[in-house]
């Protein structure tokens, strides 16, 4: 099976544009987390989608947003993006993200503000 | 509510010494815990998890750890430090009353050779 996949890898964008970042989970997966990883703040849970919906959020403010597709995809946007947002953006999949289930983490977007 | 700490956001070990990486978890119903490992501008990776089956765990790369409830703790450790161990890792704690990993804030292993 193909692993967690996000697309771009890089990303350069200055202050005020928008970004949307793309992740495809593994192969069955109906769960789509998202986290943020600095290095001052370490990792912190952005959204969870399960089945198209939002099913949990993290303390982010609304310019952070996201949305799961039929195919369990998921894309992340950021709007009116700020030099804090520099950061990379790891996405996780699994089947129902419920107990013992692993998540599994894709290689990550790291995006640079400027 | 479920929390994580790790103390010691970076731990040096030297090659073949002792790796000992703390964590202790916050949970009001019954967790299961992870172990992730992070190396140089890559996701996380799965090492070791704690399902209720056994206390003592047995992950990749000769990791274990060990499930302590009156502790609180899931420390991670192996016997042999190896240059190839130098990276980042994160416990993590969820349940199966809800759907959401909380991560520790990770320890950064240095090996020295």
């Amino acid at each position: 099976k193909a692993g967690v996949t996000q697309t771009p890898r890089y990303l350069i964008k200055t202050r005020g544009q928008q970004v949307t970042l793309s992740c495809s989970p593994i192969s069955g997966h109906r769960s789509v987390s998202w986290y943020q990883q600095t290095p001052g703040q370490g990792l912190q849970f952005l959204f969870e989608y399960f089945s198209e919906t939002q099913r949990n959020k993290g303390n982010f403010p609304g310019r952070f947003s996201g949305r799961q597709f039929s195919n369990s995809r998921s894309e992340m946007n950021v709007s009116t993006l700020e030099l804090g947002d520099s950061a990379l953006y790891l996405c996780a999949s699994s089947l129902e993200n419920r107990g013992q289930e692993t998540q599994y983490f894709g290689p990550g977007t790291r995006l640079l503000v400027l | 509510a479920q929390s994580v700490t790790q103390l010691g956001s970076h731990v040096s070990v030297s090659e073949g010494a002792l790796v000992l990486l703390r964590c202790n978890y916050s949970s009001s119903v019954p967790p299961y815990l992870f172990w992730y490992v992070q190396y140089p501008n890559q996701g996380l990776q799965l090492l070791l998890k704690y399902t209720s089956a056994a206390t003592l765990v047995k992950g990749i790369n000769g990791f274990e750890a060990e499930f302590k409830k009156s502790e609180t703790s899931f420390h991670l450790t192996k016997p042999s430090a190896h240059m190839s161990d130098a990276a980042e890792y994160f416990c993590a704690v969820t349940t199966n009353t809800g759907n959401q990993f909380y991560f520790g804030t990770g320890t950064s292993l240095t090996v020295i050779p």
